[in-house]
C-alpha cells in the first residue's frame, strides 16, 4: 500500500491558483491517484483521478510526472468555498485495495 | 457521480443504548462499503470493510462486538454502535466503492455525528 505525504496546511487568497503536491514514492504499477475534498462535518467528495500525465475536469487539474512518485492537484482561481481539507489516495482497482487516508492538506482561502 | 445516502445525520443518545447508522448506495450496486470514524481536526480512520453477503473485516483495534456491521444487500450497509459510551462520540462516515472507468473511486455518505451523553 503506497503511503502518501502532503503538506499539513496551505493558505491562499481568492482568485489565485493553488497547487497541492502529494508524494507517493512507492506507488505500484497498477495504482491510480485519487484526490478527495472534505468540508467540515461532511463526507469527502471525489475531485479527480489520474494514472499518468495530466487530467483535467471542470473542478481541477491533476499533474503526474513520468516517474509517478508524486502528483499535484491544481485548483484554478480559488474562492472562499474551496476552503477544505484535501486528501490524496493511491491504490489500484480491486478487492485487495483498502482506502486509507493520510492527514490531508487543510487549505484556507482568504478574502 | 454516484450517490451514497447516510442516516441519520446526527444522533444524541444516552450511555448504554445502541445506535444504528444506515448507508445506502442509491444509483449503483456496492459490493464493498467502508466505515470510517473521524474525530475533530483529524483524518478519517478506517474502522471496517463491509462486504455484501459476508462478514465484515475490522481494522486492528476496532471491537467487532461493539461496532456491528451488516451488509445484507448490494445497496445497504448498516453500522450499529452497541452499548454506546461517551468515548464513542464521533463523526461516522460510510463510503461505497464504484468501479469502472479506470481506478478505484469512493463515494461517501454525508456522515453521522454521534453524541453519547
Amino acid at each position: 500500500l503506497a503511503k502518501t505525504t502532503q503538506p499539513i496546511s496551505m493558505d491562499s487568497y481568492e482568485g489565485q491558483e493553488v497547487n497541492i503536491t502529494c508524494s507517493h514514492n512507492n506507488i505500484a504499477t497498477n495504482d491510480y491517484i485519487t484526490w478527495y475534498q472534505q468540508f467540515p462535518s461532511q463526507g469527502p467528495r471525489f475531485i479527480i483521478q489520474g494514472y499518468k500525465t495530466k487530467v483535467t475536469n471542470e473542478v481541477a487539474s491533476l499533474f503526474i510526472p513520468a516517474d509517478r512518485k508524486s502528483s499535484t492537484l491544481s485548483l484554478p482561481r480559488v474562492s472562499l468555498s474551496d476552503t477544505a481539507v484535501y486528501y490524496c489516495l493511491v491504490g489500484e482497482e480491486g478487492g485487495s485495495y483498502i482506502p486509507t487516508f493520510g492527514r490531508g492538506t487543510s487549505l484556507i482561502v482568504h478574502p | 457521480g454516484a450517490v451514497v445516502s447516510q442516516h441519520p445525520s446526527w444522533v444524541i443518545c444516552k450511555s448504554g443504548t445502541s445506535v444504528k447508522i444506515e448507508c445506502r448506495s442509491l444509483d449503483f450496486q456496492a459490493t464493498t462499503m467502508f466505515w470510517y470514524r473521524q474525530f475533530p481536526k483529524q483524518s478519517l480512520m478506517l474502522m471496517a470493510t463491509s462486504n455484501e453477503g459476508s462478514k465484515a473485516t475490522y481494522e486492528q483495534g476496532v471491537e467487532k462486538d461493539k461496532f456491528l456491521i451488516n451488509h445484507a444487500s448490494l445497496t445497504l450497509s448498516t453500522l450499529t454502535v452497541t452499548s454506546a459510551h461517551p468515548e464513542d462520540s464521533s463523526f461516522y462516515i460510510c463510503s461505497a466503492r464504484d468501479r469502472g472507468g479506470g481506478g478505484e473511486k469512493l463515494f461517501f455518505g454525508s456522515g453521522t455525528q454521534l453524541s453519547v451523553l
